[in-house]
């Protein structure tokens, strides 16, 4: 599975938009991106994925690059209990394969 | 979204003695599960590949004869940790794909202490 990165930490302000980004350069043209998080002490939790178009859900909007290259999980309207480690993964779909993590970002939230 | 329960949540135990952690998917058939273990501060990481009615798949540096996985059905998956250690103290963490391959579901985790 393509390599990621993702930046160690960032802090958002409670009810700010948290914009936290991804580099996934040597994607390949099968793999998806997947946005997980973890909050302390619980497994991961799913957020999001995409292939190339941009994507939204109830708790998240994913933004693709046009190239795929990097991608960047958008939380609205980030609240206290969105504090968590985020995790972006690239992996084919339809595979029976494990999510790779690496070390993702801690995301805190400041009230 | 599909549930994946794990049992029990935390658990304290003697050096020398086993372990079972129970992995179970509530609301989908999952015909492959994945074992993580995840130590302070660091990053999920992956000890085995689960797969039902076959052995297991090991990732390289894990002992299978001391980490067992049993994958009888295709809703449970077991990790028995034996003759554990206080180095085996760590947070496993069960994942689950339903046969659709969609994302994929983890449990809560396992705490494991041993002192």
């Amino acid at each position: 599975d393509a390599k990621t990165t993702q930046p160690p930490s960032m802090d958002c302000a409670e009810g700010r938009a948290a914009n936290l980004p991804c580099n996934h350069s040597t994607i390949s043209g099968n793999e998806y991106v997947y946005w997980y998080r973890q909050i302390h002490s619980q497994g991961p939790q799913y957020i999001i994925h995409g292939l190339k178009n941009n994507e939204t859900n109830e708790m998240a909007s994913l933004i693709i690059t046009e190239d795929r290259k990097s991608s960047t999980l958008i939380l609205p309207h980030a609240t206290l209990r969105d504090t968590a480690v985020y995790y972006c993964i690239v992996s084919p779909w339809g595979s029976a394969r494990q999510l790779t993590f690496g070390s993702g970002t801690q995301l805190t939230v400041l009230p | 979204g599909a549930v994946v329960s794990q049992h029990p949540s935390w658990v304290i135990c003697k050096s020398g003695t086993s372990v079972k952690i129970e992995c179970r998917s509530l609301d989908f058939q999952a015909t492959t599960m994945f074992w993580y273990r995840q130590f302070p501060k660091q990053s999920l990481m992956l000890m085995a590949t689960s797969n039902e009615g076959s052995k297991a798949t090991y990732e390289q540096g894990v002992e299978k004869d001391k980490f067992l996985i049993n994958h009888a059905s295709l809703t449970l998956s077991t990790l028995t940790v034996t003759s554990a250690h206080p180095e085996d103290s760590s947070f496993y963490i069960c994942s689950a794909r339903d046969q659709q391959n969609t994302e994929a579901f983890f449990g809560q985790g396992t705490r494991l202490t041993v002192v």
